[in-house]
């Protein structure tokens, strides 16, 4: 079964620097979509990022980056220049071939002014 | 464009009481929709999808229910809210990106 696991409940960091979210899943699957989602306090879930498991490059968006290493199942997020904006639940999300998708418990970010 | 809507956006119902959640998909057709629930400080779970209308599978037995009347509209109910049912709900749906793309989400408090 596929699980994602994100081994850090809370973070923080300073504003302007950058921050590491980790996130693992286990998987039998070649083929599946990977997904940063922030949730800030309104509660909206929005998506950060996404990976795609045949693409070796990493993704990126703006500030936001990611270390994808598919032989150890890793699926880190990058967050550079930290804006107190960024202040959210970050969920790590895992997508196989069909309509199923496994979320990871989240990882609280605090950002410190 | 592509927007999905849910309403109402925060409820307060009774022990005992009814619940419809309801969520409207636009822009596009034959959605695969979601209905989740996130209880305070934590994660989703997963409660019904559909790939269709009239097609719903349910993910965890409960006194939850989900229909689909229409091609773009995804309807959560029960008949009898319990407190355990207290959370926040959240309807999505899969974009052609591969992404499920969420509501604004609906808070449910049972009292």
């Amino acid at each position: 079964a596929q699980t994602v696991t994100q081994s850090q409940p809370e973070m923080s960091v300073q504003e302007a620097e950058t921050v590491t979210l980790s996130c693992t899943y286990d998987t039998s699957e070649s083929d599946y979509y990977l997904f940063w989602y922030k949730q800030p306090p309104s509660r909206q879930m929005i998506l950060v990022i996404r990976q795609e498991a045949y693409k070796q490059q990493n993704a990126t968006e703006n500030r936001f980056s990611v270390n994808f290493q598919k032989a150890a199942k890793s699926f880190s997020l990058k967050i550079s220049d930290s804006q107190l904006g960024d202040a959210a639940m970050y969920f790590c999300a895992y997508r196989a071939t069909g309509n199923q998708f496994y979320f990871g418990t989240g990882t609280s970010l605090t950002v410190i002014p | 464009s592509q927007t999905i809507h849910q309403w109402p956006a925060t409820l307060v119902q009774p022990v005992g009481s009814p619940l419809s959640l309801e969520c409207t998909v636009e822009g596009t057709s034959n959605p695969n929709l979601y209905w989740y629930r996130q209880a305070a400080g934590r994660g989703l779970q997963l409660l019904f999808y559909s790939v269709g209308i009239g097609q719903i599978s349910s993910e965890v037995p409960q006194n939850l229910s989900a229909s689909r009347p229409q091609d773009r509209q995804f309807i959560l109910s029960s008949k009898k809210l319990l407190l355990s049912d207290s959370g926040f709900y959240l309807c999505a749906w899969i974009r052609g990106t591969g992404e499920l793309f969420f509501g604004e989400g609906s808070r449910l408090t049972v009292l």
